[in-house]
């Protein structure tokens, strides 16, 4: 069945370095991608998307490109800050007749000063 | 800005007892949905309604489970014999129509089985 597979965590950076959040999946045809974040004490919120291969979800300084060639969906960023510090979920929606979201077990990122 | 809110945040009962976690979706959406995640596994989809019918549900989703929506601003999710594997974080979403548009969710319920 379909699956999305993302990097253990937690992710620990100092403020201004490179941050990489790896994102694999499995799903027959095209799937739309999404990243979710999910800050302290709060619901998961969307912060990018991308719904076809090649497109390239951009927000707040994230950037994820759809790889169809290695079913990747790579969360990046160039330089994190404290405020980023959260847990960040990988998660597929199949392309047609289901809305449900199918998601990875999230990567807690914490960013030190 | 409009939010989804969810209540209790943490809600402890005895194994075998009936617990309701209630959810308020965005007022103006129409589509609501449950997921839950076990602590280190996944966020795991239950159930999505709409027109106060369920429209999809997984296969965790059995005869333990109901939604309602009671009143026109609660969706509520009912477990009538709490298993200790049910001990998870329930979140609830809402979205304005299907397909594309974004689900909203909430902060979640967590649940602890004793």
């Amino acid at each position: 069945g379909d699956s999305v597979t993302q990097m253990e965590g937690p992710v620990t950076l100092s403020e201004e370095a490179f941050l990489t959040i790896n994102c694999t999946y499995t799903a027959t045809g095209y799937p739309s991608l999404f990243w979710y974040v999910q800050y302290p004490g709060e619901g998961l919120q969307l912060l990018l998307k991308a719904t076809k291969a090649d497109d390239k979800g951009s927000n707040k300084g994230f950037e994820a490109t759809y790889r169809k060639e290695t079913t990747s969906f790579h969360l990046e960023k160039g330089s994190v800050q404290v405020s980023d510090s959260a847990v960040y979920f990988c998660a597929l929606r199949r392309e047609r007749d289901t809305d449900k979201l199918i998601f990875g077990t999230g990567t807690r990122l914490q960013v030190f000063p | 800005e409009p939010e989804v809110t969810q209540t209790p945040s943490h809600q402890v009962t005895q194994m075998g007892q009936e617990v309701i976690l209630r959810c308020v979706p965005i007022s103006n959406h129409l589509y609501f949905y449950w997921y839950r995640q076990i602590l280190g596994q996944k966020v795991e989809f239950l159930v999505s309604f709409y027109n106060n019918e369920i429209s999809e549900k997984s296969e965790i989703f059995d005869d333990q489970f109901s939604v309602e929506r009671p009143d026109g601003s609660n969706f509520t999710l009912k477990i009538r014999s709490t298993k200790l594997e049910d001990s998870a974080m329930y979140f609830c979403a809402s979205s304005e129509d299907r397909g594309s548009y974004e689900q909203y969710f909430g902060p979640g319920t967590r649940l602890t089985v004793t």
